[in-house]
């Protein structure tokens, strides 16, 4: 089946920038999404890019999508201890449902 | 609140009991999907909605899990049989349309004993 791979942890100092990075192998995906899950909770669209663009700015969410490599990160820029939790990519395959990744885990100390 | 329902939030049940879970999408969402996650990993599919077909199951929906969406509304999750392997968090999501994005509820928790 068709794979999203995510590194499991990041750890960064508050005010620094995050990037966190994902591959996908689904060439049909049309859109990619980054969810944000807090402990116990659902998970929370943050930000999505259309497949047929490379870059998405959202506040302090920077989206970059390179489609020849399959590769997606999210740049999370000062980087609060309000952004702790875990971070899926997804991508929405040929048939609009999403495939996800394990999850980053985003860990930001003082 | 108009986001994804699902109830109930947290269900504990012994081995070999019948659960059943409800999800009340975003109003007037057409599509409506079961996902399932355990511990450590990323949500996994089950099966989708368009209105009150269900359109595809996933192989790890097996004979025991059960799903409707009788009115192309409300949907619900039956789980016959519970067994260890079944804890999880069963998370519910609807869209406008297949072309637009997807919004999850907060997700019910299951725990067999």
């Amino acid at each position: 089946g068709e794979d999203v791979e995510q590194s499991l942890f990041l750890s960064v100092r508050e005010g620094d920038s995050s990037v966190i990075n994902c591959t996908y192998t689904d060439s049909s995906s049309t859109y990619l999404y980054w969810y944000k899950q807090e402990p116990g909770a659902g998970l929370q669209l943050l930000t999505y890019i259309f497949s047929n663009m490379d870059m998405k700015q959202d506040q302090r969410l920077t989206v970059l999508l390179n489609k020849k490599d399959k590769h997606l990160s999210l740049r999370i820029a000062d980087t609060q201890t309000g952004d702790s939790a875990i971070y899926f990519c997804a991508d929405s395959g040929g048939s609009y449902i999403p495939t996800f990744g394990r999850g980053t885990s985003l860990i930001v100390h003082p | 609140d108009t986001g994804v329902s699902q109830d109930p939030r947290h269900k504990i049940t012994k081995r070999g009991q019948n659960v059943t879970f409800r999800c009340d999408p975003i109003s007037e969402h057409n599509r409506l999907y079961w996902y399932r996650q355990t511990l450590g990993q990323g949500p996994e599919f089950l099966t989708y909605f368009q209105n009150e077909a269900q359109l595809e199951k996933s192989r790890l929906l097996s004979d025991r899990f059960s799903a409707e969406r009788p009115k192309g509304s409300f949907s619900t999750l039956e789980i016959q049989r519970t067994e260890q392997g079944d804890s999880a968090m069963y998370l519910c999501a609807s869209s406008p349309d297949v072309r637009n994005t997807i919004y999850f509820g907060e997700g019910s928790w299951l725990t067999v004993v």
